[in-house]
């Protein structure tokens, strides 16, 4: 079955604890990115790759880090999370991230910083 | 910051009636995709418009695509309680950037 699976779901952690959420999709895409979704402002672009070794910064990139060593897995580093950073994280991938692309998205994870 | 502004922000209708969720942007995008959203899930793609101008259908769902390509609407005729979920709209960035923007969301309840 196509998916983009995350891990984990769900996380409370402290401030300052490093914390990776990964990402794998099993369809050969080349393109992935990360999302952050909270009430009132959708969803906003964190990072996106476009192929391996290929990552640039979307629109709130601040305090996270990414990278992509295999086409199929992105994880999501956040090296010293703040209680800022709590929200609702999606991870998803598409063929080639062109106009007209549908992305695949993840199911979330929900990241409680305390 | 590109903004992509959805209106209405929430929406609650008796099964049967129309409506209209609107996106709108300052930006110029190369193409716009609507996506539905339910609890616990991550968001599903709808549709793709590229063209300025174009209008598509999916049953009783009609996306267009502004002539100028900053806006976009999504029209559903006869709404059932199905059709309840979140709705947003994500805009494609002129090519060579490859960023999405995505919509504030529109929070639509259907009432049977």
């Amino acid at each position: 079955e196509a998916q983009v699976t995350q891990n984990p779901r769900y996380l409370i952690t402290v401030t300052g604890k490093k914390l990776t959420v990964t990402c794998s999709q099993n369809m050969n895409h080349e393109y992935m990115s990360w999302y952050r979704q909270d009430p009132g402002l959708g969803l906003r672009q964190i990072y996106y790759s476009m192929n391996v070794e290929v990552t640039d910064k979307g629109d709130v990139p601040e305090g996270y880090k990414v990278s992509r060593k295999e086409k199929r897995n992105f994880p999501l580093i956040l090296e010293s999370p703040s209680p800022n950073q709590t929200s609702l994280y999606f991870c998803a991938s598409s063929f080639t991230g062109a106009r007209g692309q549908p992305q695949h998205f993840g199911d979330g994870t929900r990241l409680s910083i305390l | 910051t590109q903004l992509l502004e959805q209106s209405p922000q929430f929406l609650s209708i008796q099964e049967g009636e129309n409506l209209t969720v609107y996106c709108n942007s300052s930006s110029v995008f190369s193409s716009l995709q609507w996506y539905r959203q339910e609890p616990g899930e991550g968001p599903v793609l709808l549709v793709t418009v590229v063209t300025g101008g174009e209008v598509k259908k999916l049953k009783r769902l009609t996306f267009q695509f502004g002539d100028a390509r900053k806006d976009s609407s999504l029209h559903i005729t006869a709404a059932q309680p199905g059709d309840t979920g979140l709705y947003l709209c994500a805009g494609v960035l002129p090519s060579g950037t490859y960023k999405y923007i995505f919509g504030t969301g529109t929070r639509l309840k259907v009432l049977a």
